[in-house]
C-alpha cells in the first residue's frame, strides 16, 4: 500500500473551514484514499473515502488531485468537537484490508 | 443499529498472564480486524478474519492469536503478557463481501494495562 505524509499538527478557528492535506505520491490506480479521525480515548471514526472523484458527505468533503498524488479533507465549519487526530490512509481495494494509520495530523479547533 | 462492541472496556493483568478480548461486529458485517494502539502512536494491524478464516496478519509474535465464530464475533488472545503489551486494543468490522472498498468501523477498544 502507498505511504502517506501528513503535517503533524494544525490549528483552526471555530466556524472556519479546516483543510487537512495529505500526500500520497506513490498511490496506484486501484488504491482508495480513506480518512479517519480519533478523538481522545475513543476508537477511530470513519469520515470519508474516495478513488479519484471528489466526494462529499454529511461530515466532510474529500478533494483528490487529478494525478491522485495528494488529497485534502475539508471540514466546512469546524467546531470544538472536531478537535482530534486525523489519519489519511491509502490501501488496496482487494488487499487484506489492513489499514496503515501512520501518525496523522493533530487538529486543534480554537474558540 | 448497534456499532462494534468490545468487552471488557478496561482490564488489568500482570506479566505472564493470559488475556482474552472480545468483539461483536456490526450486524451483517462478516470481516473483523484487530489493532493495537500504544500511547502516542496510531493503531497497528494485528489480524483480519473473514468468514472465520484468517486473511491477514501483522508483525506480531505468536503470543497473539485470534479466531472468528460462526456468528462473526471474534476473540483476541494474548499469552505470556509483557509490559509492552499495555495498549488500547481496537476491533473493527466491515463489509459483506471480501473484495470491497467498504470502510472499517471501529469499536472504542479495550484498554489493557500490564503491571
Amino acid at each position: 500500500d502507498a505511504k502517506t505524509t501528513q503535517p503533524p499538527s494544525m490549528d483552526c478557528a471555530e466556524g472556519r473551514a479546516a483543510n487537512l492535506p495529505c500526500n500520497h505520491s506513490t498511490i496506484s490506480g486501484n488504491e482508495y484514499v480513506y480518512w479517519y479521525r480519533q478523538i481522545h480515548s475513543q476508537g477511530p471514526q470513519y469520515i470519508i473515502h474516495g478513488l479519484k472523484n471528489n466526494e462529499t458527505n454529511e461530515m466532510a468533503s474529500l478533494i483528490i488531485t487529478e494525478d491522485r498524488k495528494s488529497s485534502t479533507l475539508i471540514l466546512p465549519h469546524a467546531t470544538l468537537r472536531d478537535t482530534a487526530v486525523y489519519y489519511c490512509i491509502v490501501r488496496l481495494s482487494n488487499s487484506g484490508y489492513a489499514l496503515n494509520f501512520g501518525k496523522g495530523t493533530s487538529l486543534l479547533v480554537t474558540p | 443499529d448497534a456499532g462494534v462492541t468490545q468487552s471488557p472496556t478496561h482490564l488489568i493483568k500482570t506479566r505472564g498472564q493470559h488475556v482474552t478480548l472480545r468483539c461483536s461486529p456490526i450486524s451483517g458485517h462478516k470481516s473483523v480486524s484487530w489493532y493495537q494502539q500504544v500511547l502516542g502512536q496510531g493503531p497497528q494491524f494485528i489480524f483480519q478474519y473473514y468468514e472465520k478464516e484468517e486473511r491477514g496478519r501483522g508483525n506480531f509474535p505468536d503470543r497473539f492469536s485470534a479466531r472468528q465464530f460462526p456468528n462473526y464475533s471474534s476473540e483476541l488472545n494474548v499469552n505470556a503478557l509483557l509490559l509492552g503489551d499495555s495498549a488500547l486494543y481496537l476491533c473493527a468490522s466491515s463489509g459483506t463481501g471480501w473484495f470491497s472498498n467498504q470502510p472499517q468501523h471501529f469499536g472504542d477498544g479495550t484498554r489493557l494495562s500490564i503491571l
